[in-house]
């Protein structure tokens, strides 16, 4: 398996565009998480889906962020509209339940101008 | 979801020094994992702790999950420069939480 697949690595856009970061998790994970990552922040939990469904999303933001799982192989994460202080990097990360290994993307780097 | 507390935030050694970073939690844990995320990468699993009590080891690395499995430790024995990145401590109750982690650096 190639492992959690995020796309684009990077993404530098302008403050009010929509931005929107993908994610491939690894065949036959049910649990696919979100997470961001700041100096000030840490690894903050975004939203977590189990089998498609989003069980937990209390880390999102604001109401600029959204996410979707349409199937087993596909999540989403946007940002609309997106502000300079959402820059950072986002990781997508899955496991085969919720309580063992997580393995993560190469995160997309976002800058917001 | 209540999240667990590492420390310290920043640990510079010189290569050679033993290194320890401490994971604690309020609430009883049901397991913990550690990750290391290299400078620039993304973090890594390492190992999950199940047990009361228990210990593993990694080569130079040692585990230990508390008694009371409210606490966590990860022990570096004679750190190398191959050791830089964050450790990080994760509690999970289905939703994987990350503590602050520990950004060690070490001078060769």
């Amino acid at each position: 398996d190639a492992g959690v697949i995020q796309s684009p690595r990077h993404e530098v856009t302008e403050m009010g565009q929509e931005v929107t970061l993908r994610c491939k998790p690894i065949s036959g994970h049910d649990y696919l998480f979100w997470y961001r990552q700041t100096m000030m922040r840490g690894l903050e939990l975004l939203i977590y889906f189990n089998n498609n469904v989003p069980i937990d999303d209390s880390g999102m933001p604001e109401d600029r962020f959204s996410a979707k799982m349409p199937n087993a192989s596909f999540s989403t994460l946007k940002i609309q509209p997106s502000e300079p202080r959402d820059s950072a990097v986002y990781f997508c990360a899955s496991s085969t339940t919720g309580d063992t290994e997580a393995f993560f993307g190469q995160g997309t780097r976002l800058t917001v101008v | 979801g209540q999240q667990v507390m590492q420390i310290p935030q920043y640990q510079h050694v010189q290569e050679g020094e033993d290194f320890t970073t401490y994971c604690n939690s309020s609430t009883t844990l049901s397991n913990i994992q550690w990750y290391k995320q290299r400078p620039g990468g993304h973090p890594v699993f390492l190992i999950q702790l199940v047990k009361s009590g228990e210990v593993k080891k990694q080569k130079r690395l040692t585990f230990q999950f508390g008694e009371a499995k409210k606490n966590s430790s990860l022990h570096i024995t004679a750190t190398q420069t191959t050791d830089v990145g964050t450790y990080f401590c994760s509690r999970n109750n289905n939703d994987m939480r990350f503590g602050a982690g520990t950004r060690l650096t070490v001078k060769p």
